[in-house]
């Protein structure tokens, strides 16, 4: 099993470019998330998903859009990227619920210039 | 909501002695407390968690410990080993639907051979 995929690794955008990150999962888990980290401040939830068909806003939601395309793959899109949203971002899963073990993908690098 | 904080933000010790990173959280509410190790460059990993029911958990070195009266609880690696260098988080997760957790803003422990 690959666990959890996340492309693209790294990024570079110009303020106002669009564009989506992807994350996989084949564990069958029902819930995945999407999480920022920036320096010093750990993990900030931006959006999740707790079943297929199903999207929430987490802690930091503004200018993000997600998508559970499936029940394996979780899309985040940035539709206008601006600088602070300069970040790492993670996805991860869960089987079912936020007190289940979540499983983390490897990152990708934002850089919005 | 739930808001975590996690002490000390970095940690030095010298390798074979013992390391103790600290939780608390504020929604009593709460029931499910896993802790995750980051290694550089990748997604953070569970190492240990504990549920409410339980005041303390062990896997090999690794210990954790809750007190629910207090609500804080706590990391303990003895004998640490220059691996053990890495960033450490804490969360704390509500068993409901909306399957949300919240981190600490993690402890960079370095361990000196």
């Amino acid at each position: 099993n690959a666990g959890v995929t996340q492309t693209p690794k790294f990024q570079v955008l110009k303020t106002g470019q669009s564009m989506t990150l992807q994350c996989a999962q084949d564990m069958n888990h029902n819930s995945m998330y999407w999480y920022r980290q920036d320096p010093g401040m750990g993990l900030r939830l931006i959006y999740y998903s707790a079943s297929e068909g199903t999207t929430d806003k987490g802690e930091v939601p503004n200018g993000y859009n997600v998508s559970r395309l499936n029940k394996r793959e979780f899309s985040l899109r940035l539709e206008s990227a601006a600088p602070s949203q300069t970040s790492v971002y993670f996805c991860a899963s869960s089987v079912m619920t936020s007190t289940d073990t979540q499983y983390f993908g490897p990152g990708t690098r934002l850089t919005v210039l | 909501g739930e808001n975590v904080e996690q002490h000390p933000s970095t940690l030095s010790v010298q390798e074979g002695d013992s390391a103790v990173i600290k939780c608390t959280y504020s929604d009593s509410a709460s029931n499910y407390f896993p802790w995750y190790k980051q290694e550089l460059g990748k997604g953070p990993q569970l190492i240990i968690d504990i549920r409410s029911n339980v005041g303390e958990k062990k896997d090999q070195r690794i210990a954790v410990t809750l007190n629910k009266t207090a609500k804080h609880f706590s990391l303990h690696i003895t004998e640490t080993q220059p691996e053990d260098s890495a960033v450490y988080f804490c969360a704390a997760s509500l068993n409901t639907n909306a399957g949300k957790s919240t981190f600490g803003d993690g402890t960079t422990l370095t361990v000196k051979p």
